[in-house]
């Protein structure tokens, strides 16, 4: 079965600062790899996605991921982070079933931006 | 444009009491709908999914059932409330491979 590990569990990076979140998954065949942002209270906000080809891929709000097979990784990056990214981060990969298609999240990384 | 609704917002329930939370998605035709539970500081745990009207698939046993009794309606139900049941609830629909649009959610605290 696949699975998504963020092994952070809270981050606190400077506004200005550049950032990563680290997210590794385990997946037997090519992943289908998402990023989604939570601000609270609200639904999960799709920020970029990796589904074949180039292994670096650009999504909204500056905010960039690179797939790396050797490393079963997908790490989000941001080179200069704003106080409005301060939000939860989720990491999830998606698998075929039948005619459906489904996504397993990470836990999520709470990212606090200070002024 | 496709947009996903669901409500309502909050709702604060008593133990053992029913509940009924709704979603509808506009603009679009035939989609993938999906449940989702959000615990407190918790990921987010699939509950059921549907491919289509009267197709149900539940992912977790659990106190709750849903169905879908229109293209674009789906509903979330229980017969009696636990504490345990308290959450974030979110749906979600989708039509293209995996990438999956998510509602505003409903907050339940089962009291």
């Amino acid at each position: 079965a696949q699975s998504v590990t963020q092994p952070d569990i809270h981050i606190t990076v400077s506004e200005g600062a550049s950032l990563e979140l680290r997210c590794n998954y385990s997946y037997g065949a090519t992943p289908y790899l998402f990023w989604y942002v939570q601000s609270p209270g609200q639904g999960l906000q799709l920020l970029l996605k990796y589904f074949s080809g180039d292994t670096l891929v650009q999504g909204i709000k500056g905010f960039e991921a690179e797939f790396k097979r050797s490393q079963s990784s997908f790490n989000l990056r941001k080179p200069s982070v704003h106080w409005s990214d301060a939000a939860e981060y989720f990491c999830a990969v998606g698998v075929q079933t039948g005619t459906a298609s489904k996504l397993t999240f990470g836990t999520g990384t709470r990212l606090q931006v200070t002024l | 444009s496709q947009t996903i609704h669901q409500w309502p917002a909050t709702l604060v329930q008593p133990v053992g009491s029913p509940l009924s939370l709704e979603c509808t998605v506009e603009g679009t035709s035939n989609p993938n709908l999906y449940w989702y539970r959000q615990a407190a500081g918790r990921g987010l745990q699939l509950l059921f999914y549907s491919v289509g009207i009267g197709q149900i698939s539940s992912e977790v046993p659990q106190n709750l059932s849903a169905s879908r009794p229109q293209d674009r309606q789906f509903i979330l139900s229980s017969k009696k409330l636990l504490l345990s049941d308290s959450g974030f609830y979110l749906c979600a629909w989708t039509r293209t491979v995996h990438e999956q649009f998510f509602g505003p959610g409903t907050r339940l605290t089962v009291l």
